[in-house]
């Protein structure tokens, strides 16, 4: 049963940096099939994706974004992580960690149950 | 960036009857790379369908997906009380993929 669990601080003061993490059970980051995604959900509002990791390291990012964004990857634990500098209050969101099945096109197959951000001092 | 249009914003109807939810992309995107995603309040999205047309594993039958062009249709043919909830669509043939901004189906 594949899981994934999301982890890091539910408040950032603006200005700051967002740093979450996701713990992987039941699935090897280091396998050569999936990508490892965050998606972001602002309260009451729709999914935006943020950006993904391959185990070796590669990444594509959101142009929106891209500048603020690093996704980065630890094998030995099996999980990803997300940061995200220069944080404001329009970064305030639900983010959720997927993967993303590329032996399948890439779809999102399993999601963690989501993370509320909220930025404020 | 490709922008997905879906409609309608909300659809009211009963259980038992049948819905349509449309997902309308602004550029081509292969049938291969688009998906739908359900949920529910206080929930991560669940991945419904797959390649337009594909339902993931677990997923009723009575959730069928198609497309034409650059239309694409999830159809829930009998509604059940536990379909109520926002739908997604999203392609991932084309970065940044990009979801549609969603429709509320609600009981009517």
């Amino acid at each position: 049963q594949v899981q994934l669990q999301e982890s890091g601080p539910g408040l950032v003061k603006p200005s700051g940096t967002l740093s979450l993490t996701c713990a992987v059970s039941g699935a090897s980051i280091s396998s050569t099939t999936y990508w490892w995604s965050w998606v972001r959900q602002p309260p009451g509002k729709g999914l935006e994706w943020i950006g993904e990791i391959y185990h070796g390291g590669n990444t594509n990012y959101n142009p929106s974004l891209k500048s603020r964004v690093t996704i980065s990857v630890d094998k030995s634990k099996n999980h990803f992580s997300l940061r995200l500098t220069s944080v404001t209050a329009a970064d305030t969101a639900v983010y959720y960690c997927a993967r993303a099945d590329y032996g399948d096109y890439g779809k999102l197959d399993y999601w963690g149950q989501g993370t509320l951000v909220t930025v404020s001092s | 960036e490709i922008v997905l249009t879906q409609s309608p914003g909300t659809l009211s109807l009963s259980p038992g009857e049948r819905a349509t939810l449309s997902c309308r992309a602004s550029q081509s995107v292969s049938s291969s790379y688009l998906a739908w995603y359900q949920q529910k309040p206080g929930q991560a999205p669940r991945l419904l369908i797959s390649g337009a047309s594909t339902r993931a594993t677990g997923i009723p039958d009575r959730f069928s997906g198609s497309a034409s062009g650059t239309d694409f249709t999830l159809t829930i043919s009998r509604l059940e009380p536990e379909d109520f909830a926002v739908y997604y669509c999203q392609q991932y043939g084309s970065s940044p993929y990009t979801f549609g901004q969603g429709t509320k189906l609600e009981i009517k």
